[in-house]
């Protein structure tokens, strides 16, 4: 298997553009995880879906920020407007069935946004 | 929700010293303890991992260990070479919790030859 696919892998825009970051998770997959990761706050949980069905968002940080799974095999998270505080590594990883917990997390390989 | 607190931030050690790095979590339903390491601009990357229903764990020169009573776990790594220099993240979860895990902040180990 190839892994988590992620794209772009890196991206520069300018303030208040939109940012759209996509992502192919591992086959048969039924978990995936979008997380934000910056030198201050860390590795960060932003939204997790089950089944495409969005299970907590409660840590995306304003309403400029949204995702989507329309499949199991691809998801969005969109920045819209962007700022310059949005710039981070995000990470979207996937989990296997089979259970509540005890399962690995497979991370992408990341997107690095920067906003200008 | 669960907080899991990591120690020490930064950690360095002499090439073939031990490093331990600590954690303690906040909910007592938790049951899931992995470890990632993380490489610079890499992405992190599962070393290894401890069920509630063992106390220790051992992959070569990695170690884990936890105690349920006292809500800690720990990573030991033995013999530390170069390449063990990342940043390393605990982690925990819970049945109640749909797999979501929890990170500790991150303890950047550099191994100095």
């Amino acid at each position: 298997d190839a892994g988590v696919i992620q794209s772009p892998r890196h991206e520069v825009t300018e303030m208040g553009q939109e940012v759209t970051l996509r992502c192919k998770p591992i086959s048969g997959h039924d978990y995936l995880f979008w997380y934000r990761q910056t030198m201050m706050r860390g590795l960060e949980l932003l939204i997790y879906f089950n089944n495409n069905v969005p299970i907590d968002d409660s840590g995306m940080p304003e309403d400029r920020f949204s995702a989507k799974m329309p499949n199991a095999s691809f998801s969005t998270l969109k920045i819209q407007p962007s700022e310059p505080r949005d710039s981070a590594v995000y990470f979207c990883a996937s989990r296997s069935p089979g259970g509540l917990s005890g399962n690995t997390i497979y991370f992408g390989e990341g997107s690095w946004l920067t906003v200008v | 929700g669960e907080n899991v607190e990591q120690h020490p931030s930064t950690l360095s050690v002499q090439e073939g010293d031990s490093a331990v790095i600590k954690c303690t979590y906040s909910d007592s339903a938790s049951n899931y303890f992995p470890w990632y390491k993380q490489e610079l601009g890499k992405r992190p990357q599962l070393i290894i991992d401890i069920r509630s229903n063992v106390g220790e764990k051992k992959d070569q020169r990695i170690a884990v260990t936890l105690n349920k009573t006292a809500k800690h776990f720990s990573l030991h790594i033995t013999e530390t070479q170069p390449e063990d220099s990342a940043v390393y993240f605990c982690a925990a979860s819970s049945p109640d919790s749909w797999g979501k895990l929890q990170f500790g902040a991150g303890t950047q180990v550099v191994v100095t030859p």
